[in-house]
């Protein structure tokens, strides 16, 4: 069966840099959750969204931006990079028609700022 | 505040019952139960999840307190491939169906 799709699984940047995440649902998923999980820590909510609208906002900074586009695949822009932002950032997604109660998660995006 | 509480750690032997607990003594009314395990450097994955009533699948069962301020998550037989950390995840659908983890269990498997 199809998973949910993250790109690229690893990323390396400087900070100051901006970066730029991918997911892909699983096919007919209308909503997507994006998480951060720091070295050691349990995943932290950042945003999600429902057909291609922003559901809810979690603890995602300024400094990020996401948006769910027409083919629902969904991106988490990151600028200003810290530090403190590398960590592994999932995404997840799921269907309120199908089995809404739960979250498919993808295999993650490893971020490191140098 | 964190919504589910969890012990860091346990260790089971291989082939062995293993109850993992969760105490989650604010959950609403609406709020469910998830339980997700996680691999090393992997996305969570799906274990099981409930309401009210006590819910049993292929993987494990879970079993839910009648107040609904704790849950217990048991693994029949452990296996080595059980070896992970579980979380324990309230989900809010007052939030848009938001997860809330808890600090997770690494469970460890002795063979």
């Amino acid at each position: 069966a199809a998973g949910v799709i993250q790109s690229p699984r690893h990323l390396i940047k400087e900070k100051r840099e901006t970066a730029t995440l991918k997911c892909y649902p699983i096919p007919r998923h209308d909503t997507v959750y994006w998480y951060q999980q720091g070295p050691g820590q349990d995943p932290q909510f950042l945003i999600s969204f429902y057909e291609k609208m922003q559901s809810d906002k979690g603890s995602i900074p300024d400094r990020f931006s996401a948006q769910q586009f027409s083919d629902y695949h969904s991106e988490l822009n990151m600028s200003s990079l810290e530090l403190g932002d590398s960590a592994l950032y999932f995404c997840a997604s799921s269907s309120r028609t199908l089995r809404a109660d739960t979250q498919y998660f993808g295999p993650g995006t490893r971020l490191t700022v140098l | 505040d964190a919504k589910t509480t969890q012990p860091n750690s346990m260790e089971s032997n291989e082939e062995e019952p293993v109850h993992l607990p969760c105490n989650h003594s604010t959950i609403s009314g609406t709020d469910y139960i998830h339980w997700y395990r996680q691999l090393p450097s992997q996305g969570p994955e799906y274990v099981i999840h409930g309401l009210t009533s006590n819910v049993n699948n292929r993987m494990a069962s879970l079993a839910i307190a009648e107040d609904r301020k704790s849950s217990t998550l048991i693994l029949h037989r452990a296996t080595l491939r059980d070896a992970a950390v579980y979380y324990c995840i309230l989900r809010v659908p007052a939030t848009g169906n938001q997860f809330y983890f808890g600090t997770g269990t690494s469970l460890t498997v002795i063979p």
